[in-house]
């Protein structure tokens, strides 16, 4: 049973336009979501969150957007860069005992084109 | 700076041995945590620990075992390797209330 999902295994974008990548999620219990980036052959860094109460957050080139209703959210990543090609997860959170557990979609390969 | 390490970064062993992986955080985290990725699956939760003592079962945690000693680290244990236990491991911790967890650079374990 798959609570964090990402239907798109791969996006290509090209270089300045925007990148939208999605996730949907199924538990109402997750108060917290984050986004993390992979390179090949690294760890997955933290990009950017949001809280459950929010609806947007904002951090430079990147912005999250959260539709609680719907259970969806999606990073924009405007402009995009070569540098953004990346594997990207939406994880999901739910506070368990004063801290959290993640739950990881399954990645979406995001490629930027010149 | 603080860190988290893995060590080794590739490991090569057989069906049935019994193999373990090293996680060291410089953080000084209560909260630490081990994941397997694997294409399609993302990243599940193997095992995770809150504290000195204290460990915890993941989402895919039959034939691993971790033991938690002291803060600074959580040492993953395949029992008997087996094939499907190839996969790339990445350890990762996180402080008391803190939503972001840190991540380790990974280990590719194949298992031959």
């Amino acid at each position: 049973d798959q609570q964090v999902k990402q239907n798109s295994p791969s996006l290509s974008v090209q270089e300045g336009r925007i990148s939208i990548l999605n996730c949907d999620y199924t538990n109402s219990m997750f108060d917290y979501f984050l986004w993390y980036k992979k390179y090949p052959a690294e760890g997955p860094t933290f990009l950017i969150s949001i809280s459950s109460i929010k609806d947007k957050n904002e951090d430079g080139r990147f912005t999250v957007f959260l539709n609680k209703s719907a259970k969806h959210l999606s990073l924009h990543i405007v402009p995009s860069q070569p540098g953004d090609s990346a594997v990207y997860f939406c994880a999901a959170s739910a506070r368990v005992q004063g801290a959290q557990k993640l739950v990881f979609g399954q990645g979406t390969r995001l490629t930027i084109n010149p | 700076d603080a860190e988290i390490t893995q060590s080794p970064r590739h490991k090569i062993t057989e069906t049935g041995r019994q193999v373990t992986l090293a996680c060291h955080q410089t953080w000084n985290h209560n909260n630490m945590f081990w994941y397997r990725q694997d294409l399609g699956h993302g990243l599940r939760l193997i095992h995770y620990s809150y504290g000195v003592q204290d460990t915890n079962k993941g989402e895919v945690s039959d034939g691993y075992s971790v033991s938690r000693s002291n803060t600074e680290d959580l040492p993953l244990t395949l029992e008997s390797a087996a094939s499907s236990q190839t996969s790339v491991y990445f350890c990762a911790s996180s402080g008391d209330y803190m939503n972001t967890q840190y991540f380790g650079p990974g280990t590719r374990l194949t298992v031959l």
